[in-house]
């Protein structure tokens, strides 16, 4: 069974600084890894989904990585901001229809 | 947008009380399914579907049940509801092939207690 896990649990930044969330997983065959975002009370807010044949994906100061051989994919975020505060997910895809998740990765910035 | 929207927000229950967590999209995605979120714990899937009149369980369905009787509208069913049922639920949709190329879109939970 995929197993997803993200460290660390929770991380604090000054504002500005540019900073990496880890997610690793069990099982490389996965058809592709989305990164969610979660604010307290809210649903999921999907951020950013790399193909299995994809190295990489960017949007805006976000850019994700996949290296599907070693079960890693970091999520870089640049000059962070306190809007960027939230509780970060990983999931991967090994079939249509279902995602396993990591725990995730609660970040705040700080002013 | 509406996207996908989920009623109620917060509901409390007796222990074998029954009720319906309703979640209806706007994007006429035909894949739908249904999260529940724990503490601590990775989001599980509960149960699917890939199209009105189609459902399949997901990894934790004891307890629960569903129906697709529209693209539009996925409701998910608490029979004789138990405190190990306490949790926040989720539904999401995707467009195309599920989860293959699309991304998922979530409504923004319902809050259930049991007790």
């Amino acid at each position: 069974k995929q197993e997803v896990t993200q460290i660390p649990a929770a991380l604090s930044v000054p504002e500005g600084e540019n900073l990496v969330l880890n997610c690793s997983f069990t099982d490389s065959a996965i058809y592709n890894l989305q990164w969610f975002r979660q604010d307290p009370g809210k649903g999921l807010t999907s951020l950013l989904l790399i193909q299995s044949s994809q190295r990489e994906q960017t949007s805006g100061r976000l850019n994700a990585s996949l290296d599907k051989s070693s079960g890693r994919s970091t999520l870089y975020i640049a000059a962070s901001q306190p809007g960027d505060s939230a509780t970060y997910l990983c999931a991967v895809s090994s079939g249509a229809n279902n995602l396993f998740f990591g725990t995730g990765t609660r970040l705040t910035v700080i002013p | 947008n509406a996207g996908v929207t989920q009623t109620p927000k917060f509901r409390i229950l007796k222990i074998g009380q029954s009720m319906t967590l309703q979640c209806a999209q706007d994007m006429n995605h035909n894949y739908m399914y249904w999260y529940r979120q724990d503490p601590g714990m990775g989001l599980k899937l509960i149960y699917y579907s890939v199209g009105a009149g189609i459902t399949d369980k997901g990894e934790v369905p004891n307890g629960y049940n569903v129906s697709r009787s529209t693209t539009e509208d996925f409701p998910l069913r608490l029979e004789l509801a138990a405190p190990s049922q306490t949790s926040v639920y989720f539904c999401a949709s995707s467009y195309d092939r599920g989860s293959y190329n699309s991304p998922l879109h979530f409504g923004n939970g319902t809050r259930l207690t049991v007790t």
